[in-house]
């Protein structure tokens, strides 16, 4: 069965730009979650869909947003990049439900210049 | 509100030697536990979880147990090998078996661990 598929793997934005990431969850899977990843803050939650729903979301501003479509695959935006938005994004998928763990991608390296 | 402590790292051991990484946490309700190991440059990867008090959970070697009295989900190998040398990670999830409003995983620090030959 294939993993969760995170596109692109790479990507170099300049500042004040915007960017798309890209998130297919494993098949059957409905819940998915982003988290960013960087030195300084470690892992952090960013949000999570379910069917189509933001359920949750962490605590970083709005320029940071999501959207879930209705085959489970999901995107996340960042508008007006700054460089601190330099960092490792990770998705994951779920069953739902708090015993099943999340399966996660092998993540988007952005640098932001 | 709910957060997760292991220990600093980096642990450096020789091959065959024993491993433990501390990890306890806080958490209202009844968690789920999980450690996630990441490899240079991949993403996160379920190494093992417990899902309630006195569970154990056990993959490729590792092995911790959920012990609800120290809080605490500790992470053993009996005898690592070099190819074990990955940043591991604490984490624990809360909203009940359905989902819910804190249905989100709480990461710790990460320890690194380096195992020479």
């Amino acid at each position: 069965k294939a993993g969760v598929t995170q596109t692109p793997r790479y990507l170099i934005k300049t500042r004040g730009q915007q960017v798309t990431l890209s998130c297919s969850p494993i098949s059957g899977h409905r819940s998915v979650s982003w988290y960013q990843q960087t030195p300084g803050q470690g892992l952090q939650f960013l949000f999570e869909y379910f069917s189509e729903t933001q359920r949750n979301k962490g605590n970083f501003p709005g320029r940071f947003s999501g959207r879930q479509f209705s085959n489970s695959r999901s995107e996340m935006n960042v508008s007006t990049l700054e460089l601190g938005d330099s960092a490792l994004y990770l998705c994951a998928s779920s069953v739902p439900g708090q015993h099943y763990g999340y399966t996660f991608g092998s993540g988007t390296r952005l640098t932001v210049v | 509100g709910n957060s997760v402590t292991q220990m600093e790292g980096p642990v450096t051991l020789s091959e065959e030697a024993f491993l433990t990484i501390n990890c306890t946490y806080t958490a209202t309700g009844y968690p789920s536990l999980f450690w996630y190991v990441q490899y240079p440059g991949e993403g996160l990867q379920l190494l093992l979880k417990a899902t309630k008090a006195d569970d154990k959970g056990s993959n490729k070697g590792f092995e911790a147990t959920y012990r609800k009295e120290t809080t605490s989900f500790h992470l053993e190998k009996g005898s690592v090998q070099v190819s074990d040398s990955a940043v591991y990670f604490c984490a624990l999830i809360t909203g009940g078996f359905y989902g819910g409003a804190t249905n989100k995983l709480i990461f710790g620090t990460g320890t690194l661990l380096a195992v020479q030959p």
